[in-house]
């Protein structure tokens, strides 16, 4: 079956160094991942989506890297800001003609000022 | 549009009663996504739904667990009877496509006592 995992649990880090989240997943490498934001008490909100032929992506402060070799993808925050403190999850899909995402367990990000 | 709407927010109650979740998606998805999440095993799918009918239940946990959508903005997750390891916050979200970002509700925060 296919299975994503976010290693790291929790990422306390300070106010303007960059921070960097790993995202890995097993079997084929799927067509897409998509990144997530939560915050407590809310549900979660899409940030980006990457596609397996794409190496990098940006957003404004945001970055997300597809290594197909690796099995791996980075989410990256440039110059964090305590507002940026919050659970971060990635999804891919479940692969097949399924419709659905499966999603890591998230780490929790903490930006100290 | 107001988003995908959920109710109750909270809900308390003893174990061996019935509970039963709603959710409006947003208009113009065709797919709808229940989940349910925990600190243990983080965001899991339950059962989706396309075009009103129900595509892949696996995740749901056993039989006293079931859902419907009788129409296109409209879905009901029921537990019964409900048992205290039930409590969790279930999540509904909807999306336009299969391969496109979700969007989730508020959540509804389920205790059994």
């Amino acid at each position: 079956s296919q299975k994503i995992e976010q290693n790291s649990e929790a990422l306390n880090i300070q106010e303007g160094k960059t921070a960097t989240l790993t995202c890995n997943y097993t079997n084929y490498s799927p067509a897409y991942l998509q990144w997530y934001r939560q915050d407590p008490g809310r549900g979660p909100v899409f940030l980006l989506l990457i596609r397996e032929n794409e190496k990098e992506k940006r957003k404004e402060r945001l970055k997300v890297t597809f290594d197909t070799t690796l099995k791996q993808s980075l989410f990256h925050i440039t110059a964090p800001q305590p507002a940026d403190s919050a659970t971060y999850l990635c999804a891919r899909p479940a692969g097949g003609s399924q419709g659905n995402l499966i999603f890591g367990k998230g780490t929790k990000l903490s930006v100290k000022p | 549009d107001a988003g995908v709407i959920q109710s109750p927010r909270h809900e308390v109650t003893e174990m061996g009663q019935e509970v039963t979740l709603r959710c409006k998606p947003i208009s113009g998805h065709d797919y709808l996504f229940w989940y349910r999440q925990t600190m243990m095993r983080g965001l899991e799918l339950l059962i989706y739904f396309n075009n009103n009918v129900p595509i892949d239940d696996s995740g749901m946990p056993e039989d006293r667990f079931s859902a419907k959508m009788p129409n296109a903005s409209f879905s009901t997750l029921k537990i019964q009877p409900s048992e205290p390891r039930d409590s969790a916050v279930y999540f509904c979200a909807s999306s336009f496509n299969r391969n496109n970002e979700q969007f989730f509700g508020p959540g509804t925060r389920l205790t059994v006592l």
